[in-house]
């Protein structure tokens, strides 16, 4: 887990309420994904940032917003509308190639996951 | 479309034993396919990629995989399992920049 934080370990959130889960790394790494996982499903995209300023939708975007200000940063919101928020949260990153390849032959290091119980 | 396919929910395998983990993939062009560990209440750890030369792939904690493209597969393999190697693992492929996992198998090694 080494570079990337991730906070709080465990969240609750009454329905209705907005959260922001916190992902910061000191890798120096230009792209940050954030993923969910559901027992049996694996780990699927919410959003995911090649740079700062810019991020794009993953598989499973509805319900949740990011924003990339800074590059070592990568929070995401859980809004209201996402209708079962319950799940795993885990953040990654990793390195672009010079030349703007994209870093799609490097693999994603990951932060250690933030629980989130909807109660 | 860019997938990956673990056929088996969960491995079993006595410690001491060889052990195989399986994964297949259907890409259009070349694959760049990964294999990661994730220990219970934890993030995933990287354990090896195939990008491209030798078909057998070595990596972390003396797991190593084998990329077939004839039967389009990259199973992961240690040659005797520890009590410690229990874990789910997963594996994935690239697509575009973002990596498409599959659901995940998990190893229970008994002593």
């Amino acid at each position: 887990d080494g570079g990337i934080t991730q906070s709080p370990k465990y969240l609750f959130r009454k329905e209705g309420q907005n959260v922001t889960l916190s992902c910061e790394q000191n890798l120096n790494h230009d792209a940050m994904y954030w993923y969910r996982q559901d027992p049996g499903q694996g780990l699927r995209l919410i959003y995911y940032s090649q740079i700062v300023n810019d991020f794009q939708k993953g598989d499973i975007a509805e319900g949740y917003s990011v924003s990339r200000e800074k590059k070592e940063s990568f929070p995401l919101t859980v809004t209201s509308a996402q209708k079962n928020p319950t799940a795993f949260y885990l953040c990654a990153s990793s390195m672009r190639l010079a030349g703007g390849a994209g870093g799609r032959n490097n693999e994603q290091f990951f932060g250690p996951g933030t629980r989130l119980t909807v109660l | 479309a860019q997938s990956v396919a673990q056929p088996e929910d969960q491995v079993n395998v006595a410690e001491g034993n060889p052990l195989t983990v399986k994964c297949t993939y259907s890409v259009s062009g070349n694959p760049y396919l990964f294999w990661y560990v994730q220990y219970p209440n934890r993030g995933l750890q990287f354990l090896l990629k195939y990008i491209t030369g030798d078909n057998l792939v070595k990596g972390s904690y003396g797991f190593e995989a084998e990329f077939n493209k004839s039967q389009t597969s990259f199973h992961l393999k240690k040659p005797s399992a520890l009590v410690s190697d229990s874990a789910l693992y997963f594996c994935a492929v690239r697509k575009t920049d973002k990596l498409i996992f599959g659901t995940g198998t998990r190893l229970q090694v008994f002593p």
